[in-house]
């Protein structure tokens, strides 16, 4: 099993602030992703990052995967009570296999 | 239907008792996955599923937990001799094919399982 820490664990935030939350492994992956979940519901994709250094941005989320592809940061600019939730990153290991981080439980306080 | 169903949604069970959970992929998705997540915190991989491939298995915790897959389709997840340890929300999860190739796993909202 390749482990994946997130951190921090638990972040509460004013809305319109700014954060980052990060995702580090000792392990390099093929690809990496980033799911959102609500509670009572599956996590749900965000996006999928692929190559060293890339970095893709969805709206106001910005997500960089690490040169060596060990790593990767997601950063959310001004950030939404809609936002609130739990951000997963999970790493393709061997075998099509898809290994989940410890999460980050994000809360946005209108 | 539509997307990934799970079954049962909640389930209380005694220490001791059997239970088995029922995962529906969305139809066509040739890899299935089975998560379990405790307290809101991240995913453990338990088993996974892709086509005809004999299934990796290296997640299941103890030889109490095992998964079958009849048909390609549908799966189930059987504990035995549960202990209260076990009580979890298991996700099952399907994708269209290898996760390399494909990307994106589709979750169903999970089986809450309790034990007393």
């Amino acid at each position: 099993t390749q482990l994946l820490e997130q951190s921090p664990q638990f972040l509460s935030i004013q809305e319109g602030e700014n954060l980052t939350v990060y995702c580090n492994s000792s392990s390099v992956f093929s690809s990496l992703q980033w799911y959102r979940q609500e509670p009572g519901e599956g996590p749900v994709l965000l996006v999928t990052v692929v190559t060293g250094g890339e970095v893709k941005k969805l709206k106001r989320l910005t997500f960089q995967f690490g040169d060596a592809r060990k790593d990767s940061s997601l950063h959310i600019t001004a950030a939404q009570p809609g936002d609130t939730g739990l951000y997963l990153c999970a790493g393709e290991g061997g075998a099509n296999n898809l290994f989940f981080g410890t999460g980050t439980r994000l809360t946005v306080i209108p | 239907g539509a997307g990934v169903s799970q079954s049962p949604s909640n389930k209380v069970t005694e220490k001791g008792k059997d239970v088995e959970l029922r995962c529906d992929p969305i139809s066509g998705h040739t890899a299935l996955y089975w998560y379990r997540q405790s307290l809101g915190q991240g995913l453990e991989f338990l088993i996974y599923f892709q086509g005809n491939s004999a299934p990796d298995k290296s997640g299941l915790p103890s030889d109490r937990f095992s998964a079958e897959r009849t048909g390609g389709s549908v799966s189930t997840l059987t504990i035995q001799r549960t202990q209260q340890e076990d009580s979890a929300v298991y996700l099952c999860a399907s994708s269209p094919g290898a996760v390399a190739n494909t990307g994106e796993l589709f979750f169903g909202e999970g089986s809450r399982l309790t034990v007393l």
